[in-house]
């Protein structure tokens, strides 16, 4: 089992629906991430999370760290949105990725 | 502005020779990662420095050789030892503190024919 698993592995969503991503993570972290990659390969780092929520235009990033849990949600998504959104967990040095959740959203 | 630059954007070899990725960070950030990305597969540490002079093999080091001579600087070997190198390769940068924000670059793509 990894040790970080997101949800789901695909999502395609029609404009202007609220779009979710969901982390769980089985290690001890001191922050979780929210990664964005886009067709080219390049990472974006769109929140760091250590406790509570965090919101940053339409995007919202939570974090629950008793169930070791983290939700990405985007309102009123966009196509630009369209990307693949990386959970990753971090610790002493080392950063543990999840495997994305692929998204893709419609006109 | 302040960023990780890597180079080139895609690389082509021939199977057999050893290939140099380029990673270049201006944000004084003390440490440095390389990863490799595969398909339906997360990021993968191949190897990390936390300072000047010194570096740790990551979860995948068997192929790859590193050097940190300067603190801008990260390059990775991807040597003919490396039995599957096509791939996809970030670098990344942090401060080297607990739990800090990593900064990425846009990636390697290398395709070893």
């Amino acid at each position: 089992k990894n040790e970080v698993e997101q949800s789901p592995q695909n999502l395609t969503a029609q404009e202007g629906e609220f779009i979710t991503i969901n982390c769980s993570y089985s290690v001890g972290i001191s922050a979780l991430h929210w990664l964005q990659q886009h067709p080219g390969g390049g990472i974006v780092s769109l929140f760091m999370l250590s406790s509570g929520k965090k919101k940053h235009g339409r995007l919202i990033a939570t974090i629950n760290i008793q169930e070791k849990h983290s939700s990405l949600h985007i309102t009123a998504s966009h196509p630009r949105d369209s990307a693949v959104y990386i959970c990753a967990v971090s610790g002493t040095y080392k950063y543990i990725f999840g495997t994305g959740t692929r998204l893709k959203v419609l006109a | 502005d302040g960023g990780i630059t890597q180079s080139p954007k895609y690389l082509f070899r021939k199977e057999g020779q050893n290939v140099t990725l380029s990673c270049e960070q201006n944000l004084n950030h003390d440490a440095m990662y390389w990863y490799r990305q595969d398909p339906g597969q997360g990021l993968r540490l191949i190897y990390y420095s936390q300072i000047v002079n010194d570096f740790q093999k990551g979860d995948i080091a068997e192929g790859y050789s590193v050097s940190r001579e300067k603190k801008e600087s990260f390059p990775l070997t991807v040597t003919s030892a490396q039995k599957n190198p096509t791939a996809f390769y970030l670098c990344a940068s942090n401060t080297g503190a607990r739990g800090t924000e990593a900064f990425f670059g846009q990636g390697t793509r290398l395709t070893v024919v």
